[in-house]
């Protein structure tokens, strides 16, 4: 079964870190960019970063542009996020996908928090 | 950087009707780059459309995709139960990739 499983996510102050990860399973992870989508409470999604299979290339919204971090460990079939310099407004759900054909492939989402 | 606006905002019809959202780009979508997503409460979205008129595996054939440039549209041709949802429109091909705000399709 294809699948995308995250952990990682939790209550943190502001200022603090959290690094997410994101477990591939069922599909050949090596072959494709993946992205991480937010989506805060009672809103809309929001793209915040991608990576291109061999972690070469990486792109982020300009909101966490510096203070994000996306990385892949292609031996382990895993993608992560390390959040540095978290704000309230870091406070979402955050989904990691696969891209093929346009986001096919969706994690349950993770929540982090941020708040004193 | 391209902002998309999805209207109307919330959309409220009864199962067996036709259902026409409407997803406006400020600048032309290069190669018609334009996705189309459903997410119903407390799941992850799940892609529709893809290349604005390329129907996802699986998906049924009362949703379809239709656009160029800056107007797309995503219509379902007619409501089922389980349709009633948020629907996102997605541009990509370029950084950043940005959704709409979303548009709410509700049971009347």
């Amino acid at each position: 079964e294809v699948q995308l499983v995250e952990s990682g996510g939790g209550l943190v102050q502001p200022g603090g870190s959290l690094r997410l990860s994101c477990a591939a399973s069922g599909f050949t992870f090596t072959s494709y960019w993946m992205t991480w989508v937010r989506q805060a409470p009672g809103k809309g999604l929001e793209w915040v970063a991608n990576i291109k299979q061999a972690g070469t290339e990486k792109y982020y919204v300009d909101s966490v542009e510096g203070r994000f971090a996306i990385s892949r460990d292609n031996a382990k079939s895993s993608l992560y996020l390390q959040m540095n310099s978290l704000r309230a407004e870091d406070t979402a759900v955050y989904y990691c996908a696969r891209w093929g054909q346009a986001l096919d492939i969706w994690g349950q989402g993770t929540m982090v928090t941020v708040s004193s | 950087e391209i902002v998309l606006t999805q209207s109307p905002g919330t959309l409220s019809l009864s199962p067996g009707e036709r259902a026409t959202l409407s997803c406006r780009a400020s600048q032309s979508v290069s190669s018609n780059y334009l996705a189309w997503y459903q997410q119903k409460p407390g799941q992850a979205p799940r892609v529709l459309i893809y290349g604005a008129s390329s129907r996802a595996t699986g998906i049924p054939d009362r949703f379809s995709g239709s656009g160029s440039g800056t107007d797309f549209t995503l219509t379902i041709s007619r409501l089922e139960p389980e349709d009633f949802a948020v629907y996102y429109c997605q541009k990509y091909g370029s950084s950043p990739w940005t959704f709409g705000q979303g548009t709410k399709v509700e049971i009347k």
